[in-house]
């Protein structure tokens, strides 16, 4: 079974730094996709960036970016120029990659609680 | 553009009641999934569905059933609520390998 492990629970980053979040997962899988996923305090789950395991290159939007190491079985993600908005709930999904009658489920780490300080 | 929409959003329950749990999206989107978020336990994996009538067991199954007779819709029923599923509950739906689409959540209480 895939398991996702967030160990860090809680960080706290002043307003324009960088911080990095990890994350670790188990797979047997070869072939898999990795998401990082923001829940504000208004609740709503809000897709941060995703990474597919065949591509070698670290995915990247605007100011968030991974560390996609597969040996490791870690996915990092970093934010830079830390902003007020970004004070959520991070969390770290696996899904494998869809095989012929396989299912796919959705799996989470247990989040990690940042507050970016003003 | 309504997305996922779950009802109700907030259900307070005595141990023992039964109630249903309704998510609907209009994406079109193959599979749907039930989670269940606890303080420091993270979104937990309930019973999931990869396609009209299919269904399977994720993590924490027991207590609850569900159903998807229709594409659009994935139901999670309590036959008889405990205090142990005081929860939020998130239904969520994806097209494979796509951003998952999250409703808003349904707050419940078992007293």
């Amino acid at each position: 079974a895939q398991t996702v492990t967030q160990s860090q629970p809680e960080m706290s980053v002043q307003e324009a730094e960088t911080v990095t979040l990890s994350c670790t997962y188990d797979t047997s899988e070869n072939n898999y996709y990795l998401f990082w996923y923001k829940q504000p305090p208004s609740r709503q789950m809000i897709l941060v960036i995703r990474q597919e395991a065949y591509k070698q290159q670290n995915a990247t939007e605007n100011r968030f970016s991974v560390n996609f190491q597969k040996a490791a079985k870690s996915f990092s993600l970093k934010i830079s120029d830390s902003q007020l908005g970004d004070t959520a709930m991070y969390f770290c999904a696996f899904m494998k990659h869809r095989v012929q009658g396989g299912s796919e489920k959705l799996v989470f780490g247990k989040g990690m609680k940042l507050t970016v300080n003003p | 553009n309504a997305g996922v929409t779950q009802t109700p959003k907030f259900r307070v329950l005595k141990t023992g009641q039964s109630m249903t749990l309704l998510c609907a999206q209009d994406m079109n989107h193959e599979y749907m999934y039930w989670y269940r978020q606890d303080p420091g336990m993270g979104l937990r994996l309930i019973h999931y569905s990869v396609g009209e009538g299919t269904t399977a067991k994720g993590e924490v199954p027991d207590g609850y059933n569900v159903s998807r007779l229709k594409k659009q819709n994935f139901l999670l029923g309590l036959e008889s609520a405990a205090p142990s599923q005081t929860s939020v509950y998130f239904c969520a739906s994806t097209r494979y390998m796509e951003e998952a689409f999250f409703g808003q959540g349904t707050r419940l209480t078992v007293v």
